[in-house]
């Protein structure tokens, strides 16, 4: 079935730094889905993608659908504390049923 | 407008017992996703409802079932619980009618621990 590959799994970083981190596939996904888990919380969506090579923002955050489909980006400038927590991709499939979901990036931002 | 909410927000259990675990999507969302987070394992698909049916299901034994009425409330049970049911289950509610796809909107999550 189709597997979604996130890295780095897990990033120690400053205030004020910035974050990327990535999400690949094998297959070709047309939708790319980025949320965020909150310590004890469920995921929240942040961006969604719907087009191959599409750049969308939102705030701090920038997200880039991959031009092979098969890839995508998440970026976070400037990083705060409560960008902590689980950054999850995920690609919806209409064949399978169902939105498969990367194993996450842990991110911790010390003050 | 409310979102998803799930109940109870925490349980114990002992092996062997049985857990019905209960989802209210927000209102106009039919479609009712499951998924079984562990630290090792991520999101694992359990199951989807749409309009009272089950229309996909994921790798999971038969211990695991789920229902959703009339009104796209959600329930699922898990029978003879084992230790390594300990798990946070989450609930998503969707508003695409087609299968697979659209924004998920979680729950909070119910967290079991199997004791």
């Amino acid at each position: 079935g189709q597997q979604l590959n996130q890295s780095p799994q897990s990033m120690f970083i400053q205030e004020g730094e910035d974050v990327s981190m990535n999400c690949t596939s094998s297959s070709i996904f047309n939708t790319w889905l980025w949320y965020k888990q909150d310590p004890g919380e469920g995921p929240v969506l942040l961006i969604a993608l719907y087009k191959a090579g599409e750049l969308t923002s939102n705030g701090r955050l920038t997200a880039q659908f991959g031009i092979t489909r098969k890839d995508s980006f998440l970026n976070i400038s400037a990083s705060i504390p409560s960008d902590v927590g689980i950054y999850f991709c995920a690609g919806p499939n209409t064949n399978a049923g169902k939105s498969t979901f990367g194993d996450g990036t842990t991110l911790t931002v010390k003050p | 407008k409310a979102g998803v909410t799930q109940t109870p927000r925490y349980l114990i259990k002992t092996r062997g017992q049985q857990v019905t675990l209960s989802c209210s999507p927000i209102s106009g969302h039919r479609s009712v996703s499951w998924y079984q987070q562990t630290p090792g394992q991520g999101l694992q698909f359990l199951f989807e409802y749409f309009s009272e049916t089950q229309r996909n299901k994921g790798n999971f034994p038969g211990r695991f079932s789920g229902r959703q009425f009339s009104n796209s409330r959600s329930e699922m049970n898990v029978s003879t619980l084992e230790l390594g049911d300990s798990a946070l289950y989450l609930c998503a509610s969707s508003l695409s009618q087609d299968r697979g796809i659209g924004e998920l909107f979680f729950g909070e999550g119910s967290r079991l621990t199997v004791l």
